[in-house]
């Protein structure tokens, strides 16, 4: 158990651009869920994933906002024309859907994300 | 649309003392789970105790037990023994039993200081 990996830590762009995250989940996690968190508060869910199905997305994820997970490994979460309000920490968190529905998240280190 | 609401923004605790962390929710649902989860700064967010609601029991994982009222939708953490490391942030998240719904829901974060 390596834990979720997700890369870069830190990312500083400039109003406008497009940026993109990756997420290496547990593996054999077959659920992957990414959330963001900003300064002061909780982490809010955007979108959830079984295996390489998008089965949930927040009102939060705009259209700007694409996830995916092809092949059920890694996700990309990739933010177009990213706005002020775009910055903050974007956390990356797996389950497995074995032993039961109340399996815990496992987090990630997060990527921050600070646009200029 | 549950929430869940973190009344205390910043606690402290003597070193070898107890603390309890107070959080509350909203729903409507009768079957969920309870979660408190640690984030010390600059780190990944790690579970430290969950509830089944079902349970009457209250969860105990060591030095952290949790105080559950279901009638009064109250879930409280408490630490015992406090130790230096236990200085973080922590939040407490609900999320639905229900099927195809595994995103978590979290309050605004309480953080614990530990004084030597």
């Amino acid at each position: 158990d390596t834990g979720v990996s997700q890369n870069p830590r830190h990312k500083i762009t400039k109003r406008g651009q497009n940026v993109t995250f990756r997420c290496d989940p547990i593996s054999e996690h077959n659920r992957l869920y990414w959330y963001r968190q900003t300064l002061g508060q909780g982490p809010e869910f955007l979108t959830y994933f079984q295996n390489e199905a998008q089965l949930e997305k927040s009102r939060l994820l705009s259209d700007r906002f694409s996830a995916e997970r092809p092949k059920g490994s890694f996700s990309t979460l990739e933010i177009q024309r990213t706005e002020q309000g775009d910055s903050a920490m974007y956390l990356c968190a797996s389950s497995p859907t074995g032993g039961g529905s109340n399996q815990p998240q496992h987090f990630g280190d997060g990527t921050r994300l600070s646009i200029l | 649309a549950q929430t869940v609401t973190q009344s205390q923004p910043e606690m402290s605790v003597q070193e070898a003392e107890t603390v309890t962390l107070s959080c509350t929710y909203d729903t409507s649902e009768s079957d969920y789970y309870l979660f408190w989860y640690k984030q010390p700064p600059s780190r990944q967010m790690i579970l430290v105790i969950r509830q089944e609601a079902y349970k009457q029991q209250n969860a105990t994982e060591n030095r952290f037990s949790v105080n559950f009222q279901k009638a009064a939708k109250s879930f409280s953490l408490k630490i015992s023994d406090s130790q230096l490391g236990d200085a973080a942030m922590y939040f407490c998240a609900y999320r639905s039993s229900g099927a195809g719904s595994y995103q978590l829901t979290f309050g605004k974060g309480t953080k614990l200081s530990v004084i030597p």
